[in-house]
């Protein structure tokens, strides 16, 4: 079975600084998609940024961009120049090509203080 | 152009009683997706339906729980004879088609329903 692990329950940065969130997953499938979803206070969960795994480029959004090492199966997250609208719970997800789920690691919760 | 829609958002019910949430999709979307979110924990995948097909309830229990989506109105899940455990934020998505990551498609999420039991 697939999963995913997010091993940093709490991680807090200073505004404009950068920081990194980590998730690692397990998956013996080669074709697959990782995620990674904000949950403001709001609770609405948004997507920040996906990577396709035979993509090797690693995927970039604005301030948002990831670490992809296929081999270590790690996907990690670094947000430069924190904002205080960055602070949320930060989910890392994944979804195998031939499946609709996605699996969700159990979040990161980020504070940014000014 | 609206988002997916839940309600109600916050719900309350007493042990035994029934719960019904509902979800509309996107305009233009046909697959919904519920997933639940349990206190400190991350999104689990309950089930997935196209327009009156379930596709795939791998992660639906196997009791008290059904979820529907019919050729008209929003998609409903149904717990009967709710218990404590059930307190939980429950979260639909939806897409235009399946295989998300077809060029031009994404999945949004809704809000949330938050379910309390009492």
């Amino acid at each position: 079975a697939q999963t995913v692990t997010q091993s940093q329950p709490e991680m807090s940065v200073q505004e404009a600084e950068t920081v990194t969130l980590s998730c690692t997953y397990d998956t013996s499938e080669s074709d697959y998609y990782l995620f990674w979803y904000k949950q403001p206070p709001s609770r609405q969960m948004i997507l920040v940024i996906r990577q396709e795994a035979y993509k090797q480029q690693n995927a970039t959004e604005n301030r948002f961009s990831v670490n992809f090492q296929k081999a270590a199966k790690s996907f990690s997250l670094k947000i430069s120049d924190s904002q205080l609208g960055d602070a949320a719970m930060y989910f890392c997800a994944y979804k195998w090509r031939g499946s609709e789920k996605l699996v969700f690691g159990k979040g990161t919760k980020l504070t940014v203080n000014p | 152009n609206a988002g997916v829609m839940q309600n109600p958002r916050h719900l309350v019910r007493r042990r035994g009683q029934e719960a019904r949430l509902r979800c509309s999709p996107m305009k233009g979307h046909s697959h919904v997706y519920w997933y639940r979110q349990l206190p400190e924990e991350g999104l689990k995948f309950m089930v997935y339906l196209q327009k009156e097909n379930i596709i795939d309830e791998s992660g639906m229990p196997k009791e008290r729980f059904s979820a529907e989506f019919p050729k008209e109105g929003p998609s409903i899940l149904r717990i009967q004879q709710v218990v404590r455990g059930d307190s939980a934020a429950y979260f639909c998505a939806s897409s235009r088609t399946g295989g998300q990551f077809v060029s031009g498609n994404t999945i949004y999420f809704g809000e949330g329903s938050w379910l309390t039991v009492v």
